[in-house]
Parts: structure tokens; C-alpha cells; sequence
């Protein structure tokens, strides 16, 4: 059962276009949720995380936004590059509990086309 | 800026063999996480050390076990291979001392292949 679900499972984006990807979770001890980034080959990159004690956060050309009573968060990448094609994770962990853990979502490969 | 360490890369091995992954974190990084990666797939979590402690486990085999050292370095030790095993290793370090955020950085992951 996957903990965290994250949709689309691809998309494809002009050079310019936004990138929109939203994930959505069942467990309310989650209380951190972070996006990850991923090329082939290489190890998850955080890109920019947020709390549930904000409904948006944003960093350069990347945007969350945080849904608490629908347990739903998104990111948002403006004016995407073909240097942003990628896989992108969502995830989400208790901050507090043992460990620490992150539950991830099942990954969206992002495709931007020149 | 620093970042985490992971030996090796990559990783040949037969079934039933033994194999040590190691990860050396973040300086100052108190906390290890350890996530397997197959194909395609999300990270999935394996098990987690605080201060030399394990701190929570997931989905691990029996077959594998991991520690932290004092320096911080942790090793996955893996034994009985089997060809399900082959995967991406991710290690992944934290401050546990920030406990607003889980910030959880990743080492570039050693490759396994069993044969």
C-alpha cells in the first residue's frame, strides 16, 4: 500500500511550459514533506521541502503548495528547462518520530522538450 | 560543500556471496538512513542509525545487517545474495539536532548487480 501516491507517473512539457505534480497522503503524522529531483544514475537531490504550517513555499523557479485538510501537496517547476528533465519524488516523514524515515511517492519522470 | 560518500560505486557479485556497502556522511551529520532503490522504482527505506543506534528499520532482510561506527561511517553488510538484491544503494545523512526539518541528503549510491 503505497503510503504516499504521486501523479502524473510521466509528463511531457515544452521548453518554457510549467510542470505540475502532485502527490497525495493518508498518514497525519506525516509533517514534513520534501521534492526530490533525480537524473539517471545519480542519487535523489533535494530540491525544496516545506511544513504544514505554510500552504506555499518558493525557491527560484520551483513552488509548492500544501493542502492540509486535503492531504494533498504539489510542485510547481515555471518555465521548465531541458535541464529539469528528471525523475521528481514527493515524500514525507514525521519530523519527530524515531528515524526519521521518508515514505516516498512512486516518482514522476519529467520530460522537457526544446 | 561536503557531501555524502558512498563506496563503491558499483558492485559485481554471484549469488550467495556477501557484499559491504559504506557510506561516509555529511561532516557533522549525526543520523544515517539507508534506501534501496530497484528499477524504476521509489526509494524504499531499509534502516536508519542515530548516534551508533539504530533508530528505525524498514523493509531489510534478514540477510542484511548495518551499523554506524563512531566516526559516523555506517556499513550494510549483506550476505546470501540473491538476484533480487541488485538494486541502487542510497545513503542518506541528516542532523538529527534540526528537529524542525528531516533534511535528508543523498550519497550517489552504489550499484549493485548479482549474478
Amino acid at each position: 500500500q503505497q503510503q504516499v501516491k504521486q501523479s502524473p507517473q510521466s509528463l511531457i512539457v515544452q521548453k518554457g511550459g510549467i510542470s505540475i505534480i502532485n502527490c497525495a497522503y493518508e498518514n497525519t503524522a506525516f509533517d514534513y514533506f520534501p521534492w526530490y529531483q533525480q537524473f539517471p544514475g545519480k542519487g535523489p537531490a533535494l530540491l525544496i521541502a516545506i511544513r504544514p504550517d505554510v500552504s506555499e513555499k518558493k525557491e527560484g523557479r520551483f513552488t509548492i503548495s500544501f493542502n492540509k485538510s486535503a492531504k494533498q501537496f504539489s510542485l510547481h517547476i515555471m518555465d521548465s528547462q531541458p535541464g529539469d528533465s528528471a525523475t521528481y519524488f514527493c515524500a514525507a516523514s514525521p519530523v519527530v518520530a524515531a528515524g526519521n524515515k521518508l515514505t516516498f511517492g512512486g516518482g514522476t519522470r519529467v520530460l522537457v522538450k526544446p | 560543500a561536503a557531501g555524502v560518500i558512498q563506496s563503491p560505486r558499483h558492485l559485481i557479485k554471484e549469488k550467495r556471496e556477501t557484499a559491504t556497502l559504506k557510506c561516509y556522511p555529511i561532516p557533522r551529520h549525526d543520523t544515517v538512513y539507508w534506501y534501496q532503490q530497484g528499477p524504476g522504482q521509489d526509494p524504499q527505506f531499509l534502516i536508519s542509525f542515530y548516534e551508533k543506534m539504530q533508530s528505525d528499520k524498514g523493509s531489510i532482510p534478514d540477510r542484511f545487517s548495518a551499523q554506524q561506527f563512531s566516526d559516523y561511517h555506517s556499513e550494510l553488510n549483506m550476505s546470501s545474495l540473491e538476484l533480487g538484491d541488485s538494486a541502487l544503494y542510497f545513503c542518506a545523512s541528516s542532523i538529527r539536532r534540526d528537529s524542525y526539518n528531516n533534511e535528508q541528503f543523498f550519497g550517489p549510491g552504489t550499484r549493485l548487480t548479482v549474478l
